[in-house]
């Protein structure tokens, strides 16, 4: 599966839309990119993922670049409960065998 | 609906006991996944089961290690003679597994083992 590069950390104001970047210049065609946020003390929780198209759910949204080699998640209200580790990856689609490779992800703090 | 679900929460172990790491996945899942966090680390992938088969344990430490879902629903993560270093949290997922298109993973809380 293709690296992902994501910033350490980042902040955000409570109220104000977070943009998390992420870059996979390496990804392949049939591979999605799959974002997981992890707060203190819990599971991964599944955010959204997409393939080249923009997505977007209840939670956030999912801009992926036309070249696909990199994309940013939207989180457009930010909330002190949104406070975690962001997770960006990129996993083949097609099978239901295929393990999430993580990196270190992005601690984004969200501030009153 | 019920999500996945992990017992114990917590697990404290002296170095040399055996421990046993439950994981009920959520209901009709196929596939589920263990994962092995380390303090300030993102998971990483230990073993796969599609029903009761266990099709990738490629990630597994060592031999102390074993999983097993003999029913092809509740997992069991087994550790023997555990040592320090395995203190971590234990992470299991469960998917569909239809193997079409997409598979989302879905993770239960983890247990924290701490070996002492």
């Amino acid at each position: 599966d293709a690296k992902t590069t994501q910033p350490t950390s980042m902040d955000c104001a409570e109220g104000r839309a977070a943009n998390l970047p992420c870059n996979h210049s390496t990804i392949s065609g049939n591979e999605y990119v799959y974002w997981y946020r992890q707060i203190h003390s819990q599971g991964p929780q599944y955010i959204i993922h997409g393939l080249k198209n923009n997505e977007t759910n209840e939670m956030a949204s999912l801009i992926i670049t036309e070249d696909r080699k990199s994309s940013t998640l939207i989180l457009p209200h930010a909330t002190l409960r949104d406070t975690a580790v962001y997770y960006c990856i990129v996993r083949r689609g097609g099978g239901s065998n295929y393990k999430l490779t993580f990196g270190k992800g992005t601690l984004l703090t969200v501030n009153p | 609906g019920a999500g996945v679900s992990q017992s114990p929460r917590y697990k404290v172990a002296k170095r040399g006991q055996d421990v046993a790491l439950r994981c009920d996945p959520i209901s009709g899942h196929v596939s589920l996944f263990w994962y092995q966090q380390a303090l300030g680390q993102g998971p990483e992938f230990l073993t796969y089961f599609q029903n009761e088969a266990q099709l990738d344990k490629s990630g597994l430490p060592s031999d102390r290690f074993f999983a097993e879902r003999p029913e092809g629903s509740v997992s069991t993560l087994k550790i023997q003679r555990t040592q320090q270093e395995d203190s971590a949290v234990y992470l299991c997922a469960s998917s569909l597994g239809r193997g079409q298109g997409q598979d989302t993973q879905y993770f239960g809380p983890g247990t924290r083992l701490t070996v002492l």
